[in-house]
């Protein structure tokens, strides 16, 4: 059992450049969710789905698209990257319920140059 | 929208010591939940309290969620060096429909052995 498996671990890119970051789960999970994780910001919320083809924004979602098209896959996409996007990136998940726990994955980090 | 405020920031305690961790929300919440993230590594969900004036018992890790479901704190007795990380808290907002967890920014523990 996988659980949530985030691709790639690692990421540089050029400043307006585009790229998808892939969240896959395995459990069958409703709830799918994306995290920024910055020095001393904590965990901040960008988008999240509550099941496929629902997609709702969270605290900072301006410069990132989501799209769920299946209940398995919840991918991240930046359109043009910008150097304030460069952060730790975590999906995360959960089972039905709103106050089901989360599971994460390994995370993304991301480097805009 | 709503804040979780989590403080200290940082704590650096000795092999043995005792360690709190508090977190304080601006609504009433749901409930809240706990989570470890270790060095490198992605946050780990550690417990839920959802009852007003709530305590649970981990081994030496103590959780417990205010009467007014506003605030929360972990306790961990005579700390070790595997207690090293991150903790978190993050508390869901009692409106219905919500599930968007807000994190606080989270209290960084050093162990020294």
């Amino acid at each position: 059992n996988a659980g949530v498996t985030q691709t790639p671990k690692f990421q540089v890119l050029k400043t307006g450049q585009s790229m998808t970051l892939q969240c896959a789960q395995d459990m069958n999970h409703e709830y799918m969710s994306w995290y920024r994780q910055d020095p001393g910001m904590g965990l901040r919320l960008i988008h999240y789905s509550v099941g496929a083809g629902i997609t709702d924004q969270g605290e900072v979602p301006n410069g990132y698209n989501v799209s769920r098209s299946t209940t398995e896959d919840f991918p991240l996409r930046l359109l043009s990257a910008a150097p304030s996007q460069t952060s730790v990136y975590f999906c995360a998940s959960s089972g039905r319920g709103r106050d089901s726990p989360l599971h994460f994955g390994n995370g993304t980090r991301l480097t805009v140059t | 929208g709503q804040q979780v405020m989590q403080i200290p920031q940082y704590q650096h305690v000795q092999e043995g010591e005792d360690f709190t961790t508090y977190c304080n929300s601006s609504t009433t919440l749901s409930n809240i939940q706990w989570y470890k993230q270790r060095p490198g590594g992605h946050p780990v969900f550690l417990i839920q309290l959802v009852k007003s004036g709530e305590v649970k018992k981990q081994k030496r890790l103590t959780f417990q969620f205010g009467e007014a479901k506003k605030n929360s704190s972990l306790h961990i007795t005579a700390t070790q060096t595997t207690d090293v990380g991150t903790y978190f808290c993050a508390g869901l907002n009692s409106g219905a429909g919500s599930y968007q967890l807000t994190f606080g920014k989270g209290t960084k523990l050093s162990v020294i052995p």
